[in-house]
């Protein structure tokens, strides 16, 4: 198994609603990622788990919250986001906890925010 | 300040000929470079990385060039292929860091 997975593919939600973006992987990699991607631009990193801890978080608002359970598995909790959080919400994992390393991409998630 | 810099965002190559995307970086502690090619609608595929004790890898039809005087890193793709049309991004990092900074893409199209 060497893929990422990500569901859902597509999700709409309100302004008051609270969702969760699920990722999974098992290929025994310890580290994982979330990243945001709006239309034409580069993947931008939003948090990063190391052996299952939070290891790197790039000033995300605070309506973003990660988790990650377990080795295989990371959430992102959504709440009270705001229309310009419609992006494209990528989960990625690499098999190196502590050095940079190839890092594979799930198919994302379309998050739209009305 | 964009450290890492793709400057041609689109490229139109004749099938059968060869593809060179190019990049440019500006942090000179950047010592792991990545190409990843992205379909509409999907995640990055990760293509081929080249650490800066290399100067080429070679991965099939792709092969990474780093010069790490100029700060530049190109991919070549021969024999280019209509299935090779995506965005390709290039992305840097540095041992330790865990982070990917990655440029803004170059949208590649291969014509019949």
């Amino acid at each position: 198994d060497t893929e990422v997975t990500q569901t859902p593919k597509h999700l709409v939600m309100g302004m008051t609603n609270k969702k969760s973006l699920k990722c999974e992987q098992h290929m025994g990699h310890r580290a994982m990622y979330w990243y945001k991607q709006k239309a034409k631009k580069p993947p931008e990193l939003m948090f990063v788990y190391s052996y299952e801890k939070l290891s790197i978080n790039e000033s995300v608002p605070s309506r973003f919250s990660p988790e990650c359970p377990n080795s295989s598995l990371l959430n992102l909790h959504l709440h009270a986001l705001q229309p310009e959080d419609s992006a494209l919400y990528l989960c990625a994992s690499s098999q190196s906890g502590t050095e940079v390393d190839e890092q594979y991409f799930g198919p994302g998630t379309r998050l739209t925010v009305t | 300040d964009q450290q890492v810099k793709q400057n041609s965002p689109s490229l139109s190559v004749q099938e059968g000929r060869i593809s060179i995307l190019n990049c440019d970086y500006t942090n000179s502690m950047f010592d792991y470079f990545l190409w990843y090619k992205k379909y509409p609608a999907e995640g990055p595929t990760f293509l081929i990385s080249i650490s800066s004790i290399k100067d080429k890898n070679e991965d099939g039809r792709f092969t990474v060039f780093l010069n790490k005087s100029a700060k530049h890193l190109s991919l070549h793709i021969v024999p280019s292929q209509p299935g090779d049309s995506a965005v390709y991004f290039c992305a840097a990092s540095f041992q330790g860091a865990q982070k990917l900074v990655f440029g803004q893409g170059t949208r590649l199209t291969i014509n019949p």
